[in-house]
Order: structure tokens, then sequence, then C-alpha cells
């Protein structure tokens, strides 16, 4: 019963380099969702995507960023030329497919990103 | 736009109560989440709101007040352990859509 899986948990890059981080969604789950959290702050919502589609992409950085959820494979979230202000906590949380009502999003432990 | 505020931070006794109040103005508004991060770690679901009123879980409730757009998070008899954040999070739309997080409470459990 293994909960979201986020890796690498910990991942350091120099400016310029490229950023991926993946997430495995909880079993059974077909909504991923990744959040942004700079230190000291609240996270602010990135992407909202289901296999294969991306449904809401409104908080994400118009360059540089873009993320995806193939059929097959964790969500990977990319983050080309890195810069300083990337450096951040990245968590990744996930939803069971949608009916009526709402559910609870399982969150991921986060990849903490630090740019050099 | 959306709107989320809460209290930076709380300071509060080990068996006392703390109250954290949530206000916010989200077009669409579906229902209100709490969750608990601490340090570090990824947060955790606390209580999820859709009606008005309250709902207990334990040493742990929430309220909800749709037309007010107020919502709190209760913690009774704390312990050293509930030292940690507090996040707000709206939810607009239909389901399984994304939430909008205030900044968090920051709650200091004191011997």
């Amino acid at each position: 019963n293994a909960g979201v899986m986020q890796n690498p948990r910990h991942l350091v890059r120099r400016r310029g380099q490229e950023a991926r981080l993946r997430c495995s969604p909880m079993k059974g789950h077909s909504h991923v969702y990744w959040y942004r959290q700079l230190p000291e702050e609240g996270l602010k919502f990135m992407v909202y995507l289901q296999k294969e589609n991306i449904i809401d992409e409104s908080g994400m950085p118009k360059e540089r960023f873009s993320a995806e959820f193939p059929k097959e494979g964790p969500s990977i979230l990319r983050i080309q030329q890195v810069v300083r202000g990337d450096s951040a906590a990245y968590f990744c949380a996930s939803s069971p497919p949608g009916g009526t009502g709402s559910y609870e999003q399982y969150f991921g432990p986060g990849t903490r990103l630090t740019v050099t | 736009g959306q709107n989320i505020d809460q209290p930076t931070e709380m300071t509060a006794t080990e068996g006392a109560i703390v109250q954290i109040n949530c206000t916010y103005q989200t077009s669409g508004f579906n229902g209100l989440f709490w969750y608990q991060q601490h340090a570090g770690e990824a947060p955790t679901f606390l209580s999820y709101n859709v009606l008005d009123g309250l709902e207990e879980k334990g040493r742990f409730s929430s309220f909800l007040s749709r037309s007010k757009g107020y919502s709190y998070l209760l913690l009774k008899e704390l312990q050293m352990k509930d030292s940690a954040s507090y996040l707000c999070a709206a939810e607009k739309g239909a389901a399984g859509n994304k939430l909008t997080f205030g900044g968090g409470t920051r709650v200091l459990v004191k011997p």
C-alpha cells in the first residue's frame, strides 16, 4: 500500500542545468498535482494532470517549466536552465478518479531542489 | 482571484486549546481542507468541510461558514507533537481540482 512516491528526495543542480522531478501517484489514483513551496511560505499550485492530459497549468511559469503524466510511468516535472530562484520543495499530490464530491489529495514526501 | 488568510504564528501551552482561523475569498469555492505539516515533511490531511458547520475528529475539529468565507481548526488537549504548521486550503471547482493554500500557521506548543 505504497503512498505517493517522489524521487529524488534531494536534488542539487548548478545554474543552467536541467532538473527532472518524478512522482508516482498512489495505486488507483489518476489525478496528479504539483505544488511548489518556497522556504517559510505556503504551497503554491503549479499544475494538475490526468493520464496524458494537462487539465490546469495556470500556476506554471510560462518559460522553462513543463510537466507530463504519460500513459505508463510516473509524472515528470521538468525545469530547464534552472536559476537560484527555483530552489524550493516541490510536492506532488494524487487523488482518485473524480465522481461526485471531492477527494483528499495525498501528498508525497517532496523533492528539495537546491540550485547552486 | 483567490485569497486565503490565516495567522502566521500561534503559541499555546501543552493541554490547552488553540483555534486557528482562516478566511478565504475564492470564486467557484467547493470545499475547505486543513493539512498539518511538520518541518521538512509532506502535508498530511486533517479535515475537509464542504457544508456549513462543525466536523469533529478526535482532538481536532474544523468549522466552516460558506456565507462568511470563514473556517477554523480547533486543536484540543494540545500535545508537544502538535507543534507544526497548519495549512488552510480552498478547493475550487469540481471534484479533483486544485487547492489554493494559505501561508500556513506555525503553532508552537510549550510545556
